[in-house]
């Protein structure tokens, strides 16, 4: 079955970086993008932008060019959100999730990135 | 990008329908067909239940349907069972080839 398994909660003081994963697992990795969304508290989802697995070309949202960067391991199916020069207002819960086409079918559990000095 | 609009909660009793509304625009809602609609349970993954508006992936009840009429799209919860006490989130794949997300709707069951 498809899922999308993401790394732990992150504690992390502002002006720091962090760096973030999802591993996908049953399916063929290169054959759906992958997006990443985030939800700050008592927000509402914000798409963040997304990768093509297959050429490894990333689409960021605007708002998130500059300090957000997807990247790939194609060799262990894992994709990553990597967010520089962290601010109080990117605390949030981050998701990635899986485009068959125009949708976003199956999501990852969250990860919780909090930025507090 | 805008959230899309959805009231903020809906509630009914088991058995009855309820409807939820997710409103946008001519650029997002009202440009294409590629409305989606999510059941969340606060700290678990976004369950896909519609796309395309109208369209229910495998396994996902008939008791949810979805529709869309110019700028805004609705959900329709028939039969409700106490199980469907969620957030439900609509998505619209934007003319921007972008994607965005309802403020959610709380539904309770009486």
């Amino acid at each position: 079955q498809v899922q999308l398994v993401q790394s732990g909660s992150e504690l992390k003081k502002p002006g720091s970086s962090v760096r973030i994963s999802c591993k996908a697992s049953g399916y063929t990795f290169i054959s759906h993008g992958l997006h990443w969304v985030r939800q700050a508290p008592g927000q509402a989802l914000e798409w963040i932008g997304w990768i093509n697995t297959n050429t490894g070309k990333p689409t960021y949202a605007q708002g998130f060019t500059g300090r957000f960067v997807f990247s790939l391991d194609s060799s262990v199916s894992t994709t990553y959100l990597q967010i520089s020069t962290l601010q109080s207002e990117d605390t949030a819960v981050y998701y990635c999730a899986r485009d068959p086409h125009t949708t976003l079918d199956y999501w990852g559990q969250g990860t919780l990135i909090t930025v507090s000095s | 990008q805008s959230a899309l609009t959805q009231p903020a909660s809906v509630s009914g009793s088991p058995g009855q329908s309820i409807t939820i509304s997710c409103a946008g625009t001519s650029s997002d809602i009202g440009y294409f067909n590629y409305i989606s609609w999510y059941q969340h349970h606060p700290g678990k993954a976004p369950k896909l239940i519609i796309y395309d508006v109208t369209k229910r992936p495998s396994g996902v009840s008939n008791r949810f349907s979805g529709s869309k009429s110019g700028n805004t799209a609705s959900l329709t919860i028939s039969g409700l069972q106490a199980d469907d006490e969620s957030d439900y989130l609509c998505s619209a794949y934007t003319r921007a080839r972008s994607y965005v997300f309802g403020t959610g709707t709380r539904v309770t069951v009486l």
